[in-house]
């Protein structure tokens, strides 16, 4: 059974640059999809963006200019980084895993890592 | 973007009971559709994707139907360890979009 776990900062200053890494411990990593999804406290989920082990990615357009996922293939990790956050940023943030060599759903999730971007 | 909508927003009921959840998608994803579980302070479980299969593990009570813009998530059911939050999800086409969630709580 594949298992995500994920670390990070968990306070921010506004503007300051978001960064989180994910681990894929008890499974294959290549050939997969993994992304990247959040929630503001009390609020619904929100796609961020993907990654494969070749390094080929997708952003959701409303993030598009602030988001960079990138990955790690000899460390099975990947990795968020989210420039000039403000309040609105404020979420928990989750790493998955989704399909296998083509987009799908997202079957394993790592335990997320609340964020909080305040002064 | 594919939008997505769910009703109700909120549902009441007892154990025992049968429940449906609806989830509406703003054009054609075919059967490209997930639904999840989520309970406070966890990461949401799939629970179905392709719209009706079950994912390996989940309780029978479960199950989805659907296609193309009308889908619904039925527990046959409801047991104790059920209340929490649903939420659909769309893989047709980028971004991927969740709905907005129904709480099932106590009645």
């Amino acid at each position: 059974q594949v298992q995500l776990e994920q670390w990070g900062a968990g306070r921010l200053k506004p503007s300051e640059t978001l960064s989180l890494t994910c681990a894929v411990y008890g499974g294959p990593f290549n050939d997969y999809y993994w992304s990247w999804i959040r929630q503001p406290p009390g609020k619904g989920l929100e796609w961020i963006g993907e990654i494969n082990h070749s390094g080929s990615t997708t952003y959701n357009p409303s993030l598009k200019s602030r988001v960079t996922i990138s990955v790690d293939t000899s460390k099975n990790q990947f990795s968020l980084k989210l420039t000039s956050v403000s309040a609105a940023d404020t979420a928990v943030y989750y790493c998955a895993r989704g399909g296998f060599r083509s987009t799908s759903c997202f079957d394993d999730w790592g335990q997320g890592t609340l964020v909080t971007a305040s002064s | 973007d594919i939008q997505m909508t769910q009703s109700p927003s909120t549902l009441s009921a007892s154990v025992g009971d049968r429940v449906n959840i609806t989830c509406r998608a703003s054009q054609s994803i075919s059967a490209w559709l997930a639904w999840y579980q989520q309970k406070p302070g966890k990461a949401p479980k799939l629970l179905i994707y392709k719209a009706s299969r079950l994912e390996s593990g989940v309780p029978s009570r479960f199950s989805g139907s659907g296609s193309g813009t009308e889908f619904t998530l039925t527990i046959s059911s409801l047991q104790p360890d059920d209340f929490a939050t649903y939420y659909c999800q769309q893989y047709e086409g980028y971004p991927f979009i969740f709905g907005p969630g129904t709480k099932v709580d106590i009645k």
